[in-house]
């Protein structure tokens, strides 16, 4: 058990819908992370939190908007999505940003 | 421009032999690095680290061996097992700064049985 959970595991929708995914450690760690990887495509970072302050927005679409309440759960909200948008977002945390990171199972996201 | 490159997409080892997976890094502030092993639909799972203080870390089959002058890490499954199949994702990062990991494209490993 990594101790990072994320939910729901599976997810369809609509490109008019509007959807929320829900990360939660149970690590103590200070930052978070939403990934995103596509079909054949490597790891590509969407967005960190450290000590619940964002601090890097890696040129994402603001379709997709993070929400980090507390150290301990992040969400991904999502909103007007494209096809394209079809992936498995990953969830992560470490103690500090310099160090190993713990990943989530994922999220599959089916944009249709 | 990618600091961190694994050259190799893929590679097919036999059942039971050596897995060798390869890393190469430009930035010199890198002092830690680390292997992530990850199954299809699957998030990644931390497998081994090491420290620029030193050039071989062990853990059962796994070892990662670090090069600093040649910037360059690698990552030794022995013996190689079917269920070690999955894609390799190597990562590194600096102490200094305020940069999270940077991941490499990740190398798939098959072995064969």
């Amino acid at each position: 058990e990594t101790g990072v959970t994320q939910t729901p595991r599976h997810l369809v929708m609509g490109m008019t819908n509007k959807k929320s995914l829900k990360c939660e450690q149970h690590l103590g760690h200070n930052a978070m992370y939403w990934y995103k990887q596509s079909a054949k495509k490597p790891l590509e970072l969407m967005f960190v939190y450290s000590l619940e302050e964002r601090v890097e927005n890696n040129s994402v679409p603001s379709r997709f908007s993070p929400e980090c309440p507390n150290s301990s759960h992040l969400f991904l909200h999502l909103h007007t999505l494209q096809p394209e948008d079809s992936a498995l977002y990953l969830c992560a945390s470490s103690r500090s940003m310099k160090e190993t990171q713990y990943f989530g199972p994922g999220t599959r996201l089916l944009v249709l | 421009d990618q600091q961190v490159k694994q050259n190799s997409p893929s590679l097919s080892v036999q059942e039971g032999r050596i897995s060798i997976l390869n890393c190469d890094y430009t930035n010199s502030m890198f002092d830690y690095f680390l292997w992530y092993k990850k199954y299809p639909a699957e998030g990644p799972t931390f497998l081994i680290s090491i420290s620029s203080i030193k050039d071989k870390n062990e853990d059962g089959r796994f070892t990662v061996f670090l090069n600093k002058s040649a910037k360059h890490l690698s990552l030794h499954i022995v013996p190689s097992q079917p269920g070690d199949s999955a894609v390799y994702f190597c990562a590194a990062s600096a102490s200094s700064g305020n940069t999270p990991l940077v991941f490499g494209k990740g190398t798939r490993l098959s072995v064969i049985a």
